[in-house]
């Protein structure tokens, strides 16, 4: 079974817009990783956020962390075309990564 | 290069043949993560290598699926009398699996496998 859940599983705004993106998990965790997706192949790492951190930013994307929810939201500003992919969200526990079924973000022109 | 390799890029199969699926992780990174992608869904976790520790298993879906990494390095998923639903992408990631756990994964771009 998937240790996070990404909500909602598609998502398609204009660009230019904001997109934001959650994260549900069910364990403890050391740390949260988002990924992207581009045409169902290899996944790219984004950004990282510690379980002693609450936000981080890397440029037009910021993440946030509740560790009393046990979720997380990952927002990409000023969207762009070049945005359209699927996002994941990976929880890194004592070992393995795990990932959740990913948001299918669309950005129409 | 310097990113994780896989081979092949696509295989298609028979039903009931066996595939071997390699994959070789940046050097230098102690954690090698295999996954299964089917279209449109999200990535199911097969198996973990952590440097010299028995690996994590737990994903394999049945036991016609095993997998190797020899001396640390290279990578061999094995699926045995192939089925039709292991139609899938597998995908291959390595990290330097620090203490914390999890650190930035990289990927290969992974290896279409089609059973016919």
């Amino acid at each position: 079974s998937q240790q996070g859940e990404e909500d909602p599983q598609a998502l398609s705004i204009q660009e230019g817009e904001n997109a934001t993106m959650n994260c549900s998990y069910k364990t403890s965790i050391n740390n949260l990783q988002w990924y992207r997706q581009n045409s169902g192949r290899g996944l790219v790492h984004l950004i990282l956020i510690r379980s002693n951190e609450r936000e981080k930013h890397s440029g037009r994307l910021r993440v946030t962390l509740d560790t009393s929810k046990k979720s997380s939201s990952l927002l990409i500003t000023a969207s762009r075309a070049a945005d359209t992919a699927s996002y994941f969200c990976a929880t890194g526990g004592a070992q393995k990564l795990v990932f959740g079924q990913g948001t299918r973000l669309t950005i129409n022109p | 290069g310097a990113g994780v390799s896989q081979s092949p890029s696509n295989k298609v199969t028979e039903k009931g043949k066996d595939v071997e699926l390699r994959c070789d992780p940046i050097s230098g990174h102690t954690a090698l993560y295999w996954y299964r992608q089917s279209l449109g869904q999200g990535l199911e976790f097969l198996i973990y290598f952590q440097g010299n520790s028995a690996p994590d298993k737990s994903g394999l879906p049945s036991d016609r699926f095993s997998a190797e990494r020899t001396g640390g390095s290279v990578s061999t998923l094995t699926i045995q009398r192939t089925q039709q639903e292991d139609s899938a992408v597998y995908l291959c990631a390595s990290s330097f699996g620090g203490r914390q756990g999890g650190t930035e994964a990289f990927f290969g771009q992974g290896t279409r496998l089609t059973v016919v």
